[in-house]
């Protein structure tokens, strides 16, 4: 496809199941980021790859983050041991290049933790 | 329709008047800068960019301005229609880190046919 595709789409996981999303990236676009967004906030960054290099994971709010581009494409986001604080969008975006080139988007997945 | 204020929340306008939506960025040295446009159930969609060397852009219907003394970004929508119902974020990034963007908060964007 031409854009950026995430799934699944929604996911709901009970309190302590270890839940994986996933992101198929523009094909050829160097840079991936995932971000979270609660519910009528703005997007928080949570890490960037250039390639398959995991350069800034800054954002990823505990040590039950992890993410992964072991191929410089497809990209996992898993998040072991869920709480509810954790329900959000996870949002993947990737660009061309990465710094002052814009960010494309996919759809997000829904994550309710129940 | 004019925001009245740098972090309303929301704006109603009527279909066919221009929309003007304000930004308020906090860093300084930042010097690339976009508007997302978001639906309800999708991911953000690029509208425009500007980088800091420029004060104005122009793009098919929207236009972006930039001043940088006063750490401001707006966005123009003209002929505002239905379909530009949303909610807008603009994001900033800043020279030294590795090209991930800052989101302000959003404002939502009612058209009124």
């Amino acid at each position: 496809g031409a854009g950026v595709s995430q799934s699944p789409r929604y996911k709901v996981a009970k309190r302590g199941q270890d839940v994986a999303l996933r992101c198929d990236p523009i094909s050829g676009h160097v840079s991936l980021f995932w971000y979270q967004q609660a519910l009528g906030q703005g997007p928080e960054f949570l890490t960037y790859f250039q390639n398959e290099a995991q350069l800034d994971k800054s954002g990823l709010p505990s040590d039950r983050f992890f993410a992964e581009r072991p191929e410089g494409s497809v990209s996992t986001l898993k998040i072991q041991r869920t709480q509810q604080e954790d329900s959000a969008v996870y949002l993947c975006a990737s660009s061309l290049k990465g710094k002052g080139s814009p960010l494309h988007f996919g759809n997000g997945t829904r994550l309710t933790v129940t | 329709g004019e925001s009245v204020g740098l972090h309303l929340p929301t704006l109603s306008v009527q279909e066919g008047d221009n929309s003007i939506i304000n930004c308020a960025y906090s860093n300084s040295a930042s010097d690339y800068f976009i508007w997302y446009k978001q639906e309800s159930g999708k991911g953000p969609q690029f509208i425009i960019d500007i980088r800091s060397n420029m004060d104005k852009r122009q793009g098919q219907r929207v236009t972006v301005l930039l001043n940088k003394t006063v750490k401001h970004l707006s966005l123009q929508i003209a002929a505002t229609q239905p379909g530009d119902s949303a909610v807008y974020f603009c994001a900033e990034t800043f020279s030294g880190n590795t090209g991930k963007l800052i989101f302000g908060q959003g404002t939502t964007l009612q058209v009124k046919p």
